[in-house]
């Protein structure tokens, strides 16, 4: 069964400081892709990366930028210098190669930056 | 539109109400999801469709949760007899082609309903 686990229910950091925002996944899928995805206060999920099985390369986006380790199951994400636009619940979601159209999402991790 | 839009945003119904929830795709998306959030809660998925096709209805809560999709476009979610633990956001999503390929799925605002 494919499962993602999103540890941090909630993280508080003051503006500027940098943050990472854990995920872990299981999966017996060969080929499957990785997103995250924001929820700032508005509701809307607005999808930020997708990264595929094959593809362990680090990605960086201005202050965003993602760790994807296959060995530790893991595809965790960073903000630098982080901004009180920032805050909003950040998801960690899992699809698989295997025929699956089902996107398992984590719990979600609340992030509030403070100024 | 250029993206996933749903009405209403805003919900508010009366136990034992019937409420139908509606998700227009974005234009050439087969795909199309539900999922629900309860407040402060991950998302849950309800149902799936291909084309007009719901391959996977089992994330469907019970009897009561039913949905269709028409013209491979705009699907409809109906609850039926709405009870206070329907109370949530029920987003909609679509992408490209389903799986296995992992597309990117885009969501919705959201239809906020509140069960009195």
């Amino acid at each position: 069964a494919q499962k993602v686990t999103q540890a941090q229910t909630e993280i508080s950091v003051v503006e500027k400081e940098d943050v990472t925002l854990d995920c872990v996944y299981e999966t017996r899928d060969t080929t499957y892709y990785l997103f995250w995805y924001k929820q700032p206060p508005s509701g809307e999920l607005v999808f930020l990366i997708r990264r595929n099985s094959f593809d362990e390369q680090n990605e960086i986006s201005g202050r965003y930028s993602w760790n994807f380790q296959k060995s530790t199951s893991s595809f965790n994400f960073t903000i630098t210098a982080s901004q009180v636009v920032d805050s909003a619940v950040y998801f960690c979601a899992l699809t698989g190669g295997s025929g699956t159209y089902k996107y398992i999402f984590g719990t979600g991790t609340r992030l509030k930056v403070l100024a | 539109g250029a993206g996933v839009s749903q009405s209403p945003s805003n919900k508010v119904t009366e136990k034992g109400k019937d409420v139908e929830l509606r998700c227009d795709p974005i234009s050439g998306h087969t795909a199309l999801y539900w999922y629900r959030q309860r407040l402060g809660q991950g998302l849950e998925f309800l149902i799936y469709f291909q084309g007009n096709s719901a391959p996977d209805k089992s994330g469907l809560p019970s009897d009561r949760f039913s949905a269709e999709r028409t013209g491979e476009s705009v699907s409809t979610l109906t609850i039926q007899r709405t009870q206070q633990e329907d109370s949530a956001v029920y987003l909609c999503a679509s992408s490209l082609v389903p799986g296995p390929i992992g597309n990117t799925i885009y969501f919705g605002e959201g239809s906020w309903l509140t069960v009195v």
